[in-house]
């Protein structure tokens, strides 16, 4: 059973820290990587998507990958109240990418 | 559409009843699937649809589930005799090309509660 686990939070930050968001995943084949984020009541909106190791910047948002040690997190920047949100990891459950796996998501909560 | 469209928004069905699950994609997206997000859950593959075709079926939890699409547009999830452990947000994403890689963009999703 492939699985994706995540801390189900609450992470709380004061405006203008570092969020940062970890996720772990089970299966070593997974080609790419996604962190969603989801407003109360909201549908996922997709932040990025990461499928070499490393980092990757977008804006206030960086993902980081480590695929020898099957984790990847998302760090953003000058967290603002408007990032209070759960952020669900996902990773692609076959080659072709047409289905992913996601974890339950981590509650991140900025105070002003 | 300006979006991908889901219908009802609530849905709220006997134990027992069948339910039909209505989701619009972005004009022009080839590529459909079907989710659904359990209470505190994360959200759980369903369907993947690229046209008409399903080559992805392995999420659908039992033979209760069925979805289909035409003219590779609208497609309709359909859950029979419902149970209470159905109850859940159905969510549906479209993409222009297959794979999550692109990025596909969620509907609102349908919460259906089965009492």
């Amino acid at each position: 059973q492939k699985e994706v686990e995540q801390n189900s939070g609450p992470l709380s930050v004061p405006e203008g820290a570092i969020a940062s968001l970890n996720c772990t995943y089970s299966d070593r084949g997974s080609q790419s990587f996604f962190w969603y984020r989801q407003y109360s009541g909201k549908s996922p909106e997709l932040i990025m998507f990461i499928y070499s190791n490393g980092d990757k910047e977008d804006g206030r948002f960086t993902a980081q990958l480590n695929k020898a040690s099957q984790y990847v997190s998302l760090l953003i920047r000058d967290s603002q109240p408007s990032d209070s949100a759960t952020y669900l990891c996902a990773v692609t459950a076959n080659q072709a990418g047409t289905a992913l796996i996601f974890g339950k998501g981590t509650t991140l909560s900025v105070s002003s | 559409g300006a979006g991908v469209s889901q219908s009802p928004s609530n849905k709220v069905t006997e134990k027992g009843k069948d339910v039909e699950l209505r989701c619009d994609p972005i004009s022009g997206h080839t590529a459909l699937y079907w989710y659904r997000q359990r209470l505190g859950q994360g959200l759980e593959f369903l369907i993947y649809f690229q046209g008409n075709s399903a080559p992805d079926k392995s999420g659908l939890p039992s033979d209760r589930f069925s979805a289909e699409r035409t003219g590779e547009s609208v497609s309709t999830l359909t859950i029979q005799r419902t149970q209470q452990e159905d109850s859940a947000v159905y969510l549906c994403a479209s993409s222009l090309v297959p794979g999550m890689n692109t990025e596909a963009f969620f509907g609102q999703g349908t919460r259906l509660t089965v009492v």
